[in-house]
């Protein structure tokens, strides 16, 4: 079964750093792979998807992330983080078998920026 | 256009009551899933939903159910309530059933539950 594994729960950085979440996912081909952030009080939102294709994935928020096959990863960066990414990150895939309406969440990041 | 709609924002229930949230999906989107969040966690699966069928199920006891209705609305059902039903219940709609493609999931503000 997809399984993915956020490292950290808990990341801190200054306003203007770099961000960096990382995911790393288990199985034997190339999954499907998702970020969402959710803020606080509020339902998750879709950040990137990787499916097929570029490995380099742009999302919104000036986010990206790139998938690592020889790595298993799908780590999340953003070149200079705002006060405004503080907020839940969560890494995501679908079983293989089963589809994309089924996904399985990493345990989450909160990412916390200090002024 | 509206996004994912669930009622109510809040609520709270007893040991042993039951309880039924409701989501509206975005128009045109046919499938609808469920997800428990519990504090602290991320989102766990619980049920999938795509033309008023039962497409997948999450390892949640019988306590929980679920359907959708002729306009793709949908409710959770969750009986004999216990303190570790208490999490933020999450519902999120695609165009998709997610076999034929990978629509993406757009999730609703949730349903915050707790249970004394």
């Amino acid at each position: 079964a997809q399984s993915v594994t956020q490292l950290g729960s808990h990341v801190s950085v200054s306003e203007g750093a770099l961000v960096l979440l990382r995911c790393n996912y288990s199985s034997s081909v190339p999954p499907y792979l998702f970020w969402y952030v959710q803020y606080p009080n509020q339902g998750l939102q879709l950040l990137l998807k990787y499916t097929t294709g570029a490995t380099l994935v742009k999302g919104i928020n000036g986010f990206e992330a790139e998938f690592k096959k020889s790595e298993t990863s799908f780590h999340l960066t953003k070149p200079s983080a705002h006060m405004s990414d503080a907020a839940e990150y969560f890494c995501a895939a679908p079983p293989r078998a089963q589809g994309a309406q089924k996904l399985v969440f990493g345990q989450g990041t909160r990412l916390t920026i200090n002024p | 256009d509206a996004g994912v709609t669930q009622s109510p924002t809040h609520l709270i229930k007893t040991r042993g009551q039951q309880v039924t949230l409701r989501c509206s999906p975005i128009s045109g989107h046919k499938s609808v899933s469920w997800y428990q969040q519990v504090l602290g966690q991320g989102p766990q699966f619980i049920f999938q939903y795509y033309e008023k069928e039962e497409r997948g199920r999450g390892n949640f006891p019988d306590r929980f159910s679920a359907r959708q209705f002729p306009n793709y609305s949908s409710e959770l059902n969750v009986n004999a309530l216990l303190l570790g039903d208490s999490a933020l219940y999450l519902c999120a709609s695609s165009l998709d059933n997610g076999l034929a493609g990978l629509g993406t999931q757009y999730f609703g503000p949730g349903t915050r539950l707790t249970v004394l």
